[in-house]
């Protein structure tokens, strides 16, 4: 089947640690996207990637990094200059000339 | 220039009604405008898009009206079900270039048996 798997589901940190999230997709798309979700705020994008080895800073990129090494996975760190981490965090991709995006099922990270 | 402002933050029907979602942008040069359901704890999945040239599309029971000349489109859902009860985001973009979603903030709906 084709997708794209997000892990863990539920992610618990102390504050003052660093965290990766995970987001691995076999849909062979280009592009892929970080989005992070609050109540009544939407989507907003912190980190795209249109292909391998490149990637640019969202509207809300502060306190997070990202890494394109292969095609299919796209890691997010939520560092400790992240002042309220505490979201549900999606990952998106998309073919590069095509306008959907196709979303993970989501990690939601709390900090204690 | 790069808002999309959604409107009703909330909405509760009765089962077969027609709830309908309005979203307004102020960038001209977007040229696509997908719908995303989100059910609770799940990650959004596309419910139906459109294009800048053309008025009106329809798949099942959802219905994109779009208005050109006033920068906006709506989502009808047509003989509601209490399944539809998710919350809906509308969306810009612009297909050449980043290929970037620009957001609304959401419309939580709620359908009664």
């Amino acid at each position: 089947d084709g997708g794209i798997t997000q892990s863990p589901k539920y992610l618990f940190r102390k504050e003052g640690q660093n965290v990766t999230l995970s987001c691995e997709q076999n849909l062979n798309h280009d592009a892929m996207y970080w989005y992070r979700q609050d109540p009544g705020q939407g989507l907003r994008l912190i980190y795209y990637s249109q292909i391998v080895n490149d990637f640019q800073k969202g509207d809300i990129a502060e306190g997070y990094s990202v890494s394109r090494e292969k095609k299919e996975s796209f890691p997010l760190t939520v560092t400790s200059a992240q002042k309220n981490p505490t979201a549900f965090y999606l990952c998106a991709s998309s073919i590069r000339q095509a306008g959907e995006q196709f979303f993970g099922p989501g990690t939601r990270l709390t900090v204690l | 220039q790069q808002q999309v402002k959604q409107s009703p933050q909330s909405l509760i029907v009765q089962k077969g009604g027609i709830p309908i979602i309005n979203c307004a942008y102020e960038n001209t040069a977007f040229d696509y405008f997908p719908w995303y359901q989100q059910f609770p704890g799940k990650g959004p999945a596309l419910l139906i898009a459109i294009r800048p040239d053309v008025s009106e599309k329809k798949e099942g029971r959802f219905t994109i009206s779009f208005n050109k000349s006033a920068k906006q489109f709506s989502l009808h859902i047509m003989d509601s079900q209490p399944g539809d009860s998710a919350t809906y985001f509308c969306a810009a973009s612009l297909l050449q270039g980043t290929y970037k979603y620009i957001f609304g903030t959401g419309t939580r709906l709620k359908v009664l048996a």
